[in-house]
């Protein structure tokens, strides 16, 4: 099946601070979700970004389908930015994911 | 828009108990709806898809037996812990697929914390 790669596996930032996270995929897919789980265990949608850019905010997201890879920016880091970042790639068209090992991210005020 | 509920959050029980959790859409309707598990510090391992009106399709090596998925609303799918160990006690938490959305974009719900004692 499909494997997911997300780099680095642990980050750590001052407020304020800029970062890029990765998320590379094995095969082709048709679309990709970038989440963000809270320490209470939520998951927030970010984005969902088969192909192209997108913003939202101090986030953004590029997905360059043709490398297989995706990014997250975080620009100017707020605490409450902390948590676990996970991307997902398709494993069917029934809808079914595949999640990375994630990116766990500790901003320090 | 997309909000997914869950109820219980937290649950504890005893070992041998069963423990049913839901998980609601509340302002879409989701023919498919997935259950996964989460241990502290992985990520999310699929466990089943819920397919309304039909049955569950599980993940290789998810008891069916063991881990009992009905989605018999549009709204609404439910898993059920059969009799329950501790080795069982994780977090549990369901999404959802919008059946009005072209897009196959998942909506979470918050998730249930399961403590077998």
């Amino acid at each position: 099946g499909i494997q997911v790669e997300q780099s680095p596996p642990d980050l750590i930032l001052q407020e304020g601070a800029n970062s890029t996270l990765r998320c590379n995929f094995s095969d082709s897919v048709n679309n990709l979700q970038w989440f963000h789980q809270n320490p209470w265990g939520q998951l927030i949608n970010l984005f969902y970004i088969p192909s192209g850019t997108k913003q939202n905010g101090r986030l953004s997201a590029t997905t360059v389908a043709t490398e297989r890879y995706s990014l997250l920016y975080i620009s100017s880091s707020q605490t409450t930015d902390s948590g676990v970042y996970f991307c997902a790639v398709p494993l069917s068209n029934a809808g079914k994911s595949t999640f990375g090992d994630g990116t766990t991210l500790t901003v320090k005020p | 828009g997309a909000v997914v509920s869950q109820h219980p959050s937290r649950v504890i029980c005893k070992s041998g108990t069963s423990v049913k959790i839901e998980c609601r859409s509340l302002d879409f309707q989701a023919t498919t709806m997935f259950w996964y598990r989460q241990f502290p510090k992985q990520s999310l391992m699929l466990m089943a898809t819920s397919n309304e009106g039909s049955k569950a399709t599980y993940e290789q090596g998810v008891e069916k037996d063991k881990f009992l998925i009905n989605h018999a609303s549009l709204t609404l799918s439910t898993l059920t812990v059969t009799s329950a160990h501790p080795e069982d006690s994780s977090f549990y938490i369901c999404s959802a697929l919008n059946s009005g959305s072209p897009y196959n974009e998942q909506f979470f719900g918050p998730g249930t914390r399961l403590t077998v004692l």
